[in-house]
């Protein structure tokens, strides 16, 4: 059972340049989300899924699309890329969509440089 | 905005010792969770304590939580070099907020061999 999957681990962009983080998750849960984790700020949401089709935005959703075409993928998109956007970028899956209190399981993360 | 802030930011103990966390936020909650990260790693989930629960144990972990302090305080007892991470609460303000999980700035904590 692997989890939550997120590729690439580490990644190097210019600016300007457009990318996809993958997550992948193999629980069948139906929430998903993406945060980003800066020294000394915790995690902040990005975007979030309660399942397939459904996306809504988080504390800091600018820059950033997501899609949610089956269950098991949640790739997060950087359009543009910018130096501010450098930071470690995890996904997150539960089960039911957080209704029912249920903790969310983490990838490893992937580490974004822009230079 | 962070809901939850975390107090000490950083803490050093020997091992056996016991380390203890202190977790503030802001508005009301459906649950608060605790996270252990370790360097490098994605975070793990700890525990979870629900609104109406005031104390959890599991293992060498205790969690207390106060709603009317809106604060909770996380104990790891008789320490061990393992235990070496970052811990930061998060808070579930409940379905009316989408049952987004906000996150704290976490408390590193060193447990010295």
């Amino acid at each position: 059972n692997a989890g939550v999957t997120q590729t690439p681990k580490f990644q190097v962009l210019k600016t300007g340049q457009s990318m996809t983080l993958q997550c992948a998750q193999d629980m069948n849960h139906e929430y998903m989300s993406w945060y980003r984790q800066d020294p000394g700020m915790g995690l902040r949401l990005i975007h979030y899924s309660v399942g397939a089709g459904i996306t809504d935005q988080g504390e800091v959703p600018n820059g950033y699309n997501v899609s949610r075409s089956t269950t098991e993928d949640f790739p997060l998109r950087l359009l543009s890329a910018a130096p501010s956007q450098t930071s470690v970028y995890f996904c997150a899956s539960s089960s039911t969509g957080g209704y029912s209190n249920q903790p969310q399981h983490f990838g490893d993360g992937t580490r974004l440089s822009i230079l | 905005s962070q809901q939850g802030e975390e107090d000490p930011q950083a803490l050093s103990i020997q091992e056996g010792e016991n380390a203890t966390m202190n977790c503030s936020y802001k508005t009301s909650i459906n649950n608060l969770q605790w996270y252990r990260q370790n360097s490098g790693r994605g975070l793990v989930h700890l525990i979870l304590i629900r609104s109406n629960e005031r104390e959890k144990h599991s293992g060498r972990l205790r969690v207390t939580l106060d709603t009317s302090k809106k604060s909770s305080s996380l104990l790891i007892t008789a320490s061990r070099a393992a235990d070496t991470a970052s811990y930061f609460c998060a808070t579930d303000e409940g379905k009316a907020a989408g049952n987004k999980l906000t996150f704290g700035g976490g408390t590193r904590v060193l447990v010295k061999p």
